[in-house]
């Protein structure tokens, strides 16, 4: 299967501590983007690679939030110091450009801060 | 600013009685409004893309429109396999491709 993965899948944490979510896309995509949804809302932009430039990050992004996406393969989205409002899907989404923009989502990573 | 809203919240329907769920946006200028079904606990799924007024896509029990403010999701004779939320969501005045998404309809099919 050549689709999009995360890991992990699930993640439950205390509050101050650091978590990291990997994003494998479909490899021949060179865009990337991740997405954060909480229940009852739409995905939210969080932050957009193409290759490994990360060129737009949300201006709800805090500083607590950072991504890398090295050699424009994987990425990883790392939160500092988690508070419980950092609970949410954290989805990832490829695609590649100039073939429309149709983005492919990965099965997101549900986090639960405690 | 990019916004979308989809209506209504929530559907309840029959099997095999015919609806269609409402996306209306505001962009100013859009490069295409993507349809997206997601199950519970999972991403969402692609369904279709739309370009340009007047545009048309069908797959299955599915047909979506798009007019220069809106975007319908016509569901044909559903069933309960078609219980989902879906998510409407548009490509609008960011260069890099982001998508605003709609709050979603979450539609529920009753053999």
């Amino acid at each position: 299967d050549t689709g999009v993965s995360q890991n992990p899948r699930h993640k439950i944490t205390k509050r101050g501590q650091n978590v990291t979510f990997r994003c494998d896309p479909i490899s021949e995509h060179n865009r990337l983007y991740w997405y954060r949804q909480t229940l009852g809302q739409g995905p939210e932009f969080l932050t957009y690679f193409q290759n490994e430039a990360q060129l737009e990050k949300s201006r709800l992004l805090s500083d607590r939030f950072s991504a890398e996406r090295p050699k424009g393969s994987f990425s990883t989205l790392e939160i500092q110091r988690t508070e419980q409002g950092d609970s949410a899907m954290y989805l990832c989404a490829s695609s590649q450009y100039g073939s429309g923009n149709e983005q492919f989502f990965g099965p997101g990573t549900r986090l639960t801060v405690l | 600013e990019d916004q979308v809203t989809q209506s209504p919240e929530a559907l309840r329907l029959q099997e095999g009685e015919s609806s269609s769920l409402n996306c209306s946006y505001t962009v100013s200028g859009l490069r295409g409004l993507f349809w997206y079904r997601q199950d519970p606990g999972k991403g969402p799924e692609f369904l279709f893309t739309l370009y340009s007024a007047g545009e048309e896509k069908e797959k299955e029990r599915l047909k979506a429109t798009l007019t220069k403010k809106e975007s319908f999701l016509h569901i044909t004779a559903p069933k309960p396999e078609d219980s989902a939320t879906y998510l409407c969501a548009v490509d609008g005045s960011s260069n890099t491709g982001k998508l605003i998404f709609g709050q979603g309809t979450t539609l529920q099919v009753k053999p």
